[in-house]
């Protein structure tokens, strides 16, 4: 167990709907990564929160969009949904502000979208 | 093409095997190397973790980076069927290559 915490395990919705997913992050980290796991396109960054504000943005569509809250959890908000988000997405955590130190994984979202 | 190439496997050996994972890259910033293993249908956990070029060792895994061919590998001595898993390489740097950047993932199979 990582530590981190992702509700919820599973979801699946329609499309054209939206959705919200939850992170909590270790115990005394200040960093919420997130990230989507999907078969064609393997595991990619989305974007990244340190202590409340955006550090850093990857491959994040524009439907997509998150924010960390004053006790340090996150949610991603992932709207207007196609086939194509059906995914698993990771949020990951760790202690500092920068990428390369050790991230934490959480169990992941199984989304599905039909 | 991607900036990390992973093979994807499926990576089938017998119990006691040694077991060679690898990644190539294209970007020069790459500087920090990961590997990470993923169990089905949970999230991905740090195996090894170096810094530019190298090996290092932790029990049974050996992890080497080789810049200049910009190539990293995984090495697992006397694979165990606990091994079976996703084993995915991940890098970043500086600047534009600041956050964790993937591989595919290797599908590892240890069979009793």
């Amino acid at each position: 167990d990582s530590g981190v915490t992702q509700t919820p395990k599973h979801l699946i919705t329609a499309t054209g709907q939206r959705v919200t997913l939850r992170c909590s992050p270790r115990s005394g980290d200040l960093s919420v990564y997130w990230y989507q796991q999907s078969l064609d396109q393997g595991l990619q960054f989305l974007i990244h929160y340190y202590n409340g504000e955006e550090r850093a943005k990857g491959n994040i569509l524009e439907r997509f969009s998150a924010q960390q809250f004053p006790d340090l959890h996150s949610e991603l908000n992932l709207s207007s949904l196609e086939l194509g988000d059906s995914a698993l997405y990771f949020c990951a955590s760790s202690k500092g502000p920068i990428a390369q130190e050790t991230q934490y994984f959480g169990p992941g979202t199984r989304l599905l979208v039909l | 093409q991607k900036e990390v190439e992973q093979d994807p496997g499926p990576l089938s050996v017998p119990e006691g095997a040694i077991v060679s994972l690898n990644c190539t890259y294209s970007n020069s910033a790459f500087q920090y190397f990961m590997w990470y293993r993923q169990y089905s249908r949970k999230g991905p956990e740090l195996l090894m973790y170096t810094y530019s070029s190298g090996n290092k060792e932790d029990g049974r895994f050996t992890a080497q980076v080789d810049k200049s061919s910009k190539y990293i590998s995984l090495f697992i001595r006397d694979s165990q069927p606990s091994d079976s898993a996703t084993y995915l390489c991940a890098m970043s740097g500086t600047g534009s290559a600041r956050q964790l950047t993937f591989g595919s993932g290797t599908q590892l199979t240890v069979l009793p």
